[in-house]
C-alpha cells in the first residue's frame, strides 16, 4: 500500500519570505500523481499544485512550486513571497494513475503559520 | 473549477438518530464520489468510494451498516450515519471525480451527536 509522510507537523514563515514543506511517499508504482492541497480554517480543500510522475519538470503555479525527486520519492512544496492568506493546513497526497483506483492517500498534514 | 456542494454544512442530532448528508456535483457528472472523515487537527481518512449505480466500496474498519452510502445519480451521493453516537461526531467531507480524473471537494459537514 502507498504511504505519504509529512514530517513537519507545524511550520512558520515571515510574510514575504519563502518556506518549504516536506513530503515523502512510498510506492511500487512507476506512474502516479502527487498533489498538494491547502485546507484553510474554512476547511474547504483547495488543490494547490499537481505533479505527474512521468514528467521530469517540476510543476509551478505562480508562487507555488514543487521539488519532485522521483528516485528519492520526495515531493516538497515551496511557497515564495508568503502571504497571510497562505496560512492553512497543507496536505500532500498520492494517487495511482492507472486502473480503476482513483483513491487519494493523504499525509498527516503540516500546519503553516504566516507571521506579519 | 468545478463545484461540489454538501448539505447540511452543520448538523446536531441526538444519540440514536440517523443523519443523512448529501454531496452534489453541481456542474459536472461525477463517475465516482468519495467520503472522508476528518477529526480535529488530523488528516482526511477515506471511508468509502461510491460509483453511480453500484454498491460502495468501504475501507477496512469502516462499518458499512453504520455508514450507508447511496450513489443514486451521477450528481448525487448520500451518506447516512445510522444510530449515531457521540463518537461519530466528526467532520465529513465528500469529493467527486470528473471523467478527466480530477477530484473536487465539497465544503464538508460538521456532525455533532449529543
Amino acid at each position: 500500500a502507498q504511504t505519504v509522510t509529512q514530517s513537519q507537523p507545524e511550520m512558520s514563515v515571515q510574510e514575504a519570505e519563502t518556506v518549504t514543506l516536506s513530503c515523502t511517499y512510498d510506492t511500487s508504482e512507476s506512474d502516479y500523481y502527487l498533489f498538494w492541497y491547502k485546507q484553510p480554517p474554512s476547511r474547504q480543500m483547495i488543490l494547490v499544485i499537481r505533479q505527474e510522475a512521468y514528467k521530469q519538470q517540476n510543476a509551478t503555479e505562480n508562487r507555488f512550486s514543487v521539488n519532485f525527486q522521483k528516485a528519492a520519492k520526495s515531493f516538497s512544496l515551496k511557497i515564495s513571497d508568503s502571504q497571510l492568506g497562505d496560512a492553512a493546513m497543507y496536505f500532500c497526497a498520492y494517487r495511482n494513475s492507472g486502473g480503476s483506483n482513483y483513491k487519494l492517500t493523504f499525509g498527516k498534514g503540516t500546519l503553516l503559520t504566516v507571521n506579519p | 473549477g468545478a463545484v461540489v456542494s454538501q448539505h447540511p454544512s452543520r448538523v446536531i442530532c441526538k444519540s440514536g438518530t440517523s443523519v443523512k448528508i448529501e454531496c452534489r456535483s453541481l456542474d459536472f457528472q461525477a463517475t465516482t464520489m468519495f467520503w472522508y472523515r476528518q477529526f480535529p487537527k488530523q488528516s482526511l481518512m477515506l471511508m468509502a468510494t461510491s460509483n453511480e449505480g453500484s454498491k460502495a466500496t468501504y475501507e477496512q474498519g469502516v462499518e458499512k451498516d453504520k455508514f450507508l452510502i447511496n450513489h443514486a445519480s451521477l450528481t448525487l451521493s448520500t451518506l447516512t450515519v445510522t444510530s449515531a453516537h457521540p463518537e461519530d461526531s466528526s467532520f465529513y467531507i465528500c469529493s467527486a471525480r470528473r471523467r478527466s480524473n480530477e477530484q473536487f471537494f465539497g465544503p464538508g459537514t460538521r456532525l455533532t451527536v449529543l
